[in-house]
């Protein structure tokens, strides 16, 4: 069974700081994908980044960048210019690409903090 | 766009009593998920609707817990009878597509349970 491991239970950083969160997970697959969502307090998770195993290329969203290792099945998110809005939890989630029905597989989240 | 709607928030219980959760998801989307987030963790998948049928069941406690997603919209999940290690935030989502597991979920706010 694939497992999801974020050793970081809290972060914190400084506004307008870059801080990045470590993901690795544990998998035989070569196909998979690979995902950072976001909880705020308020609960509603939404998704952050995506990434697909078969792509060499990191994906990067406006101040939201991964460092995929496949090799090594690291999965970090970056984070540049930190805003008080981007205060939560975050989870790193892997979803087999077999099919539509597999799970997702969350780890247990890195709750972070932004300093004014 | 409206979201995914869940009903109640907050519910407090005695074990051995009953509880029903309720999801209503993004229009259009066939797929839906419930998950369970137990304080400190990630959400664990407990099943996957796609339209009104099944297609993964096998992390749900079938001997208490219960779901239906009758006409393929509004789903129910059900805890009967509850134990005090069901508390916890009950989280709904939704996505558009079948068999594609790249597809973003959306999550509604979630229903915090309590079993006293």
């Amino acid at each position: 069974a694939q497992t999801v491991t974020q050793s970081q239970p809290e972060m914190s950083v400084q506004e307008a700081e870059t801080v990045t969160l470590s993901c690795t997970y544990d998998t035989s697959e070569s196909d998979y994908y690979l995902f950072w969502y976001k909880q705020p307090p308020s609960r509603q998770m939404i998704l952050v980044i995506r990434q697909e195993a078969y792509k060499q290329q990191n994906a990067t969203e406006n101040r939201f960048s991964v460092n995929f290792q496949k090799a090594a099945k690291s999965f970090s998110l970056k984070i540049s210019d930190s805003q008080l809005g981007d205060a939560a939890m975050y989870f790193c989630a892997y979803r087999s690409a077999t099919s539509g029905n597999t799970p997702l597989v969350f780890g247990k989240g890195t709750r972070l903090s932004v300093i004014a | 766009e409206a979201g995914v709607a869940q009903s109640p928030r907050y519910k407090i219980i005695e074990k051995r009593q009953s509880v029903a959760f309720w999801c209503n998801p993004i229009s259009g989307h066939a797929t839906l998920y419930w998950y369970q987030q137990i304080l400190g963790q990630g959400p664990k998948l407990l099943i996957q609707f796609q339209n009104n049928g099944v297609v993964d069941d096998s992390q749900l406690p079938k001997d208490r817990f219960s779901a239906e997603r009758l006409k393929g919209v509004d789903s129910t999940l059900k805890i009967q009878p509850a134990k005090l290690e069901d508390s916890a935030v009950y989280l709904c989502a939704s996505s558009v597509g079948i068999w594609l597991p790249q597809e973003t979920q959306y999550f509604g706010p979630g229903t915090r349970l309590l079993v006293l």
